[in-house]
């Protein structure tokens, strides 16, 4: 238990669906991250938010939409996938995303399939 | 540019063996350093990281790492494998901003009892 947890654990949906992925950490970190892990890539860095405010998007494609209501919660809202998306999803929270000396606590992922 | 590379995909060891994993990585500054550990279905955790000070860290479940800058490597090590031990194995680089760190692709570590 790293005090990240992450659902729905696995996620299985059309091409033409929307759902959401959510992620709640209870660590009192001010930044929280979503990561793609797809099979034989290295993890990607997706989206970074600190203190609620989004500061990293690395050219995701807009069929990803994440939101940040607080600095607990962080979801990732998904429309229009497609096949090529199947992969772990997996949120991540620190202390800050800007200060040093800091590591990363991993929830356990959302395993997503695009059917 | 930055980068990590993790030369050896996948390794096989016997259970009570020792082990080496193999981290290098290209960085302009002095780099922030992690190993993570993923076991099947599950996320990463942190095995060790180095920021400063004593090049030998030591991390969890008896793991150990040592920054070697003149050759920009950071290698795990464990004197003896558990079975248990068996999982993917993530090294990682960046700077004070944790935000830019950036993730090797992973060595594979199967124990043979």
């Amino acid at each position: 238990e790293t005090g990240v947890t992450q659902t729905p654990r696995h996620l299985v949906m059309g091409m033409t669906n929307k759902k959401s992925l959510k992620c709640e950490q209870h660590l009192g970190h001010n930044a929280m991250y979503w990561y793609k892990q797809s099979a034989k890539k290295p993890l990607e860095l997706m989206f970074v938010y600190n203190f609620k405010e989004q500061t990293e998007n690395n050219s995701v494609p807009s069929r990803f939409s994440p939101e940040c209501p607080n600095s607990s919660h962080l979801f990732l809202h998904l429309h229009t996938l497609q096949p090529e998306d199947s992969a772990l999803y997996l949120c991540a929270s620190s202390p800050s995303g800007r200060r040093g000396n800091t590591e990363a606590f991993f929830g356990q992922g959302t395993r997503l399939t695009v059917v | 540019a930055q980068s990590v590379t993790q030369p050896d995909i996948h390794i096989t060891v016997s259970e009570g063996a020792s082990l080496e994993l193999r981290c290098n990585y290209s960085y302009g500054a002095t780099p922030y350093l992690f190993w993570y550990v993923q076991s099947p279905g599950q996320g990463l955790q942190l095995l060790l990281k180095y920021f400063s000070g004593d090049t030998l860290v030591q991390g969890i479940k008896g793991f150990e790492a040592e920054f070697k800058r003149s050759q920009s490597s950071f290698n795990l090590r464990k004197p003896s494998v558990h079975w248990s031990d068996a999982a993917e194995y993530f090294c990682a680089v960046g700077p004070a901003s944790y935000d830019k760190v950036i993730f090797g692709p992973g060595t594979s570590l199967s124990v043979i009892p």
